[in-house]
């Protein structure tokens, strides 16, 4: 079955500086592959997706980009502030009819400081 | 405002307790999961449903078993519950396109003793 790898398990940086998490993937088939983010007491929400017929999405100080050779995704986040402190999930699914599994990674806590 | 609510926020339980976890969507979604999480594990699924009374095994099903009597409500059931079900539970519910967001609800942090 699919198997997602999420690097770095923690992440800190100063306030305004850039910040990546990185994720591989095993299985050629997936071609979805979300984002969440996940605040101190609530449920992950997801921030940005990525189909893998595109390379590259950005939405404001967030990004992914997808490398379907190499089978990894990265995100990237711009001009970091304190609010963007959570803990972030990569995920991926084969999109399958009727039903979305998604597999995900292990989770990296971003903590940025003021 | 779409919105997942799960019916407890902490539970303490005695190990061979039955053990009920309620999930409500109020999105009219066919989709429903069950996921818990763990520190340095992630999230990882372990029962989905995509119509009522349907039910599909996750990746870790062994030990729960779910209920889906009504489109928006899902249910957990830990049989006789053990210490290494302590965990966060997280409900969540989607559409049933491949491709759409997963909307989750805030989690149950269950303890067994």
């Amino acid at each position: 079955g699919e198997n997602v790898e999420q690097h770095p398990s923690t992440l800190s940086v100063q306030e305004g500086d850039s910040a990546v998490i990185k994720c591989t993937y095993s299985d050629s088939a997936s071609n979805y592959f979300p984002w969440y983010k996940q605040e101190l007491g609530k449920g992950p929400q997801l921030i940005i997706d990525i189909r893998s017929n595109v390379g590259e999405k950005k939405d404001q100080r967030i990004a992914v980009t997808l490398n379907k050779t190499a089978k990894h995704f990265s995100l990237h986040i711009t001009e970091t502030q304190p609010e963007d402190s959570a803990v972030y999930f990569c995920a991926a699914s084969k999109g399958n009819t009727g039903f979305q599994k998604l597999v995900f990674g292990t989770g990296t806590r971003l903590l940025v400081s003021p | 405002d779409v919105k997942v609510t799960q019916s407890s926020r902490y539970l303490v339980k005695r190990t061979g307790e039955k053990v009920f976890l309620e999930c409500v969507q109020d999105m009219d979604h066919e989709n429903m999961f069950w996921y818990r999480q763990d520190p340095g594990l992630g999230l990882r699924l372990i029962y989905f449903s995509y119509d009522v009374k349907m039910k599909e095994k996750g990746d870790i099903p062994e030990g729960y078993s779910v209920s889906r009597e009504k489109k928006e409500r899902f249910s957990l059931i830990l049989e006789s519950a053990s210490t290494n079900q302590t965990s966060m539970y997280l409900c969540a519910s989607s559409l049933p396109s491949p491709y759409n967001e997963q909307f989750f609800g805030p989690g149950t942090r269950l303890t067994v003793l």
